[in-house]
């Protein structure tokens, strides 16, 4: 009920390609999913988030797109560059307790092609 | 300094040492968390710390000890590691232990 499962592992992509990475989770609590980048000798960064009132949500070139009767998520990357070349994490999170911890996860590790 | 803040970025140490990993948020935030990112497991919840007490304590082993003396600060002293407890030492800072949380770049561990 805590998991969140991630896929792909990784993922290789040419330059100017759209990059998908999809996220699913068991927990109907869960009300706050957002999506973390981590380059090499750094901690994840936020990038992006989205709550279930919202089926999608658009940053730049980073999309969230959320499915909530199938409890899924994904994030899209358009015009994917090179310096996206970096790990993915998904990770959800509810009220209260153990469900106000992020839940991570395992991560996508994605090349850009040049 | 702004964010999240961890002391030292790397440290080697031999199983029967003791050592602290230190971490300082300056974002106002009233939670803190460390995490355990390994190649097996990308990133395991540790320790939460809410408004300075300890929330969880995610079944880690008595040879991790956290402390929180402030809101600002966390550190997680060490002993009597072992080989398979090198890993990166994250620790995050989030306000009411909701949204999003900020990570500090880490502490890579090596147990030799």
């Amino acid at each position: 009920q805590q998991q969140v499962k991630q896929s792909p592992q990784s993922l290789i992509v040419q330059k100017g390609g759209i990059s998908i990475i999809n996220c699913a989770y068991e927990n109907t609590a869960f009300d706050y999913f957002p999506w973390y980048q981590q380059f090499p000798g750094k901690g994840p960064a936020l990038l992006i988030a989205i709550r279930p009132d919202v089926s999608e949500k658009k940053e730049g070139r980073f999309t969230i797109s959320f499915n909530k009767s199938a409890k899924q998520f994904s994030l899209h990357i358009m015009d994917s560059q090179p310096g996206d070349s970096a790990t993915y994490f998904c990770a959800a999170s509810g009220y209260g307790g153990s469900q106000g911890n992020l839940i991570f996860g395992k991560g996508t590790k994605l090349s850009v092609k040049p | 300094e702004t964010g999240v803040t961890q002391t030292p970025r790397h440290l080697v140490m031999g199983m029967t040492n003791k050592k602290s990993l230190k971490c300082e948020q300056h974002l106002g935030h009233n939670a803190m968390y460390w995490y355990k990112q390994s190649a097996k497991k990308p990133l395991e919840l540790m320790f939460v710390y809410s408004l300075e007490e300890r929330v969880e304590n995610n079944s880690v082993p008595s040879r991790f000890s956290p402390e929180c003396p402030n809101s600002s600060h966390l550190f997680l002293h060490l002993h009597t590691l072992q080989p398979e407890d090198s890993a990166l030492y994250l620790c995050a800072s989030s306000q009411d232990r909701k949204d999003g949380y900020t990570f500090g770049s880490g502490t890579r561990l090596t147990v030799v």
